[in-house]
């Protein structure tokens, strides 16, 4: 079946710093790959994504490439800022079969900037 | 504004109660779905509907219910059946079930059994 893992959180960055949040997957075939953001108390904010091998999904200065060789889709940012700070979901879909359409979700990374 | 509206945004029920939980969408979607969310998890799908009067099981249906009479309107029913419901519930849409169309999310609904 379809996976997501992503990196153990809560993350916590000042300022201006380099962010990196791992992802990686198990899927059959060629799924379609997600970010999502979600900021407190609300729902969920696609962010980025990406549909084939080495496609670059990009948005707000966050950036992830899919990486179909080691089945990777980390999301980047130079340089992090406080309204950064929600929840990041990786997610991918998977057309085809019973999966059809849906989202698979990875478990969340917290995302904490201090000023 | 085009949008996911989901309704109410907070919700008790008592042991032994049914509720149902509105998702309403006009942005000419085709297909809608139903997440659920717990804390420190990601989200699992508990139903999906790709046409109007047809919908599909996700992963987590036990103790839920669903309806799509109408194009626009995906409500849910948590049942006394569900033995966890508490929980943050997430409605979305997309064009189409394919998989590299976007699914666009709901602002979600609280559900605290009491």
């Amino acid at each position: 079946g379809n996976s997501v893992t992503q990196m153990e959180g809560p993350v916590t960055l000042s300022e201006e710093a380099f962010l990196t949040i791992n992802c990686t997957y198990t899927a059959t075939g060629y799924p379609s790959l997600f970010w999502y953001v979600q900021y407190p108390g609300e729902g969920l904010q696609l962010l980025l994504k990406a549909t084939k091998a080495d496609d670059k999904g990009s948005n707000k200065g966050f950036e992830a490439t899919y990486r179909k060789e080691t089945t990777s889709f980390h999301l980047e940012k130079g340089s992090v800022q406080v309204s950064d700070s929600a929840v990041y979901f990786c997610a991918l879909s998977n057309a085809g079969g019973t999966s059809y359409g849906k989202l698979t979700f990875g478990q969340g990374t917290i995302l904490t900037v201090h000023p | 504004d085009g949008g996911i509206t989901q309704s109410p945004k907070y919700l008790f029920r008592k042991e032994g109660q049914n509720v149902t939980l509105s998702c309403e969408q006009n942005l000419n979607h085709d297909a809608m779905y139903w997440y659920r969310q717990d804390p420190g998890q990601g989200l699992r799908l508990i139903y999906y509907s790709q046409i109007v009067n047809d919908f599909q099981k996700g992963d987590i249906a036990e103790g839920y219910s669903v309806s799509r009479e109408k194009k626009e309107s995906f409500p849910l029913t948590v049942t006394s059946a569900q033995k966890n419901p508490t929980a943050f519930y997430l409605c979305a849409s997309s064009d189409s079930g394919g998989s590299g169309n976007t699914i666009y999310f709901g602002e979600g609904s609280w559900l605290t059994v009491v």
